[in-house]
């Protein structure tokens, strides 16, 4: 079966400076992969995905995601965090035969200080 | 173009009560996912419907959750009775097709809180 782990739960950022959110995958097959985000108050929004196609994906809001099949990683990047970047991100996977089900990470909430 | 609808946004019930959950989907979608995230854990499939069929429910938890989607519309989740360990956020999702890949849709959440 697939997995998706995010290490760490909680990671903080100074406006301005880079964001690395990590997420690591496991699959025995080829997978699709996701990122998501939650606004305060919101539900979950595509911020991008990798549909076994370019490696370096990009996304909304300036985000974008490479994928490394030999790290097993998809992490998620932004060169220059703005407040309104501060959310929970979510990575999942998706692989053949479910049916587009999509299997999550446990989140990352992401906070931006002045 | 709407997006995909839930209600209520919050509902606090008693244990042992019964709660429905509703969802709309984007006009179109044929398939219709519901999702649940107890507090602190991961987001959970819990079941996929293509249109008015059940095509995959492994991850409903138990028997006191009842899922329809009547007419391949709009869908109810029922929770009956509710436990504490029920408490948490529950998603519905949708999308135009279920080929790998591609786009679901979430709508905002329905939080339940047991008490």
């Amino acid at each position: 079966a697939q997995s998706v782990t995010q290490l760490g739960s909680h990671v903080s950022v100074s406006e301005g400076a880079l964001v690395l959110l990590r997420c690591n995958y496991s699959s025995s097959v080829p997978p699709y992969l996701f990122w998501y985000v939650q606004y305060p108050n919101q539900g979950l929004q595509l911020l991008l995905k990798y549909t076994s196609a370019a490696t370096l994906v990009k996304g909304i809001n300036g985000f974008e995601a490479e994928f490394k099949k030999s790290e097993t990683s998809f992490h998620l990047t932004k060169p220059s965090a703005h407040m309104s970047d501060a959310a929970e991100y979510f990575c999942a996977v998706s692989v053949a035969g479910t049916a587009s089900k999509l299997t999550f990470g446990t989140g990352t909430r992401l906070q931006v200080t002045l | 173009e709407a997006g995909v609808t839930q209600f209520p946004s919050h509902s606090v019930i008693e244990k042992g009560q019964t709660v429905t959950l509703r969802c709309d989907p984007i006009s179109g979608h044929d398939n219709l996912y519901w999702y649940r995230r107890v507090m602190g854990k991961e987001i959970k499939f819990l079941l996929h419907f293509v249109k008015e069929s059940k095509q995959d429910e492994s991850g409903m938890p138990n028997n006191r959750f009842l899922a329809e989607r009547t007419g391949g519309t709009y869908s109810t989740l029922k929770v009956q009775p509710a436990e504490l360990e029920d408490s948490g956020v529950y998603f519905c999702a949708s999308s135009q097709e279920f080929t790998l890949g591609n786009t679901i849709y979430f709508g905002e959440g329905s939080w339940l809180t047991v008490v």
